[in-house]
């Protein structure tokens, strides 16, 4: 099996880009996905198979891939946007990895 | 729509066992995996395993194996985990999920996600 690794928090101002990196040895060849997990809530999909945005998400959120990194964009951030965001994998085995997690923080 | 609705908070004394409900609507429910993921307080997700409504096979993450188990009642379209042998680190809250399609393997995302059962160990 193998890691994901997110940074342990991202901050930015209301209205600027706010960008979350996952990087791990298995990415390049299975897919990312991520999800937004606010205070007392279960996780929401965000984007699945690396770039796609999942139903009623909002347009600012996007996603990209390159090599063992997946990014998460968050476009003209809004005060909403506040949670943690998860990547998460699959390994060759078909065991299911998550990221350690990243909060994000509108300053 | 989808939905899944999972069982109520347990209090349970180490070394007890608890038994953990998600009752699945809104979908065929033979069609899709169902996974199990737990949080433990301030911290982050950790994949406990998967169960195939057809057949009720499972995998489970090498670290719970002897002490997981994930069935299914099909007749009622509800999944189960239990979890014993309870330890301190297993207090967290335990989330039900959907996952990919049964006709195209286990690879896919989890959504949606059940409300989440907050499973306290105490003695």
């Amino acid at each position: 099996s193998y890691e994901l690794t997110q940074p342990p928090s991202v901050s930015v101002s209301p209205g600027q880009t706010a960008s979350i990196v996952c990087s791990g040895d298995g990415l390049p060849k299975q897919y990312a996905y991520w999800y937004q997990q606010k205070p007392g809530q279960a996780p929401v999909l965000v984007i699945y198979q690396d770039t796609e945005r999942s139903s009623g998400i909002p347009e600012r959120f996007s996603a990209s891939s390159s090599g063992t990194e997946v990014t998460l964009t968050i476009t003209g951030v809004q005060a909403e946007d506040e949670a943690d965001y998860y990547c998460q994998s699959t390994d060759s085995s078909g065991i299911y990895l998550f990221g350690g997690g990243t909060k994000l923080t509108v300053l | 729509q989808v939905h899944l609705e999972q069982s109520g908070a347990e209090v349970k004394k180490p070394g007890a066992s608890v038994k953990i409900s998600c009752k699945a609507s809104g979908y065929t429910f033979n069609n899709y995996y169902i996974h199990w993921v737990r949080q433990a307080p301030g911290q982050g997700l950790e994949w406990m395993g998967i169960i195939k409504p057809t057949d009720g096979k499972t995998v489970y993450t090498q670290k719970l194996q002897g002490r997981v188990t994930m069935t299914r009642d099909t007749s009622t379209r509800t999944v189960y985990m239990e979890l014993s042998s309870l330890r301190s680190e297993d207090m967290a809250v335990y989330f039900c999920t959907r996952g990919g399609a049964v006709e195209t393997g286990t690879a896919g995302w989890f959504d949606p996600w059940g409300q989440g059962t907050l499973v306290t160990v105490s003695s």
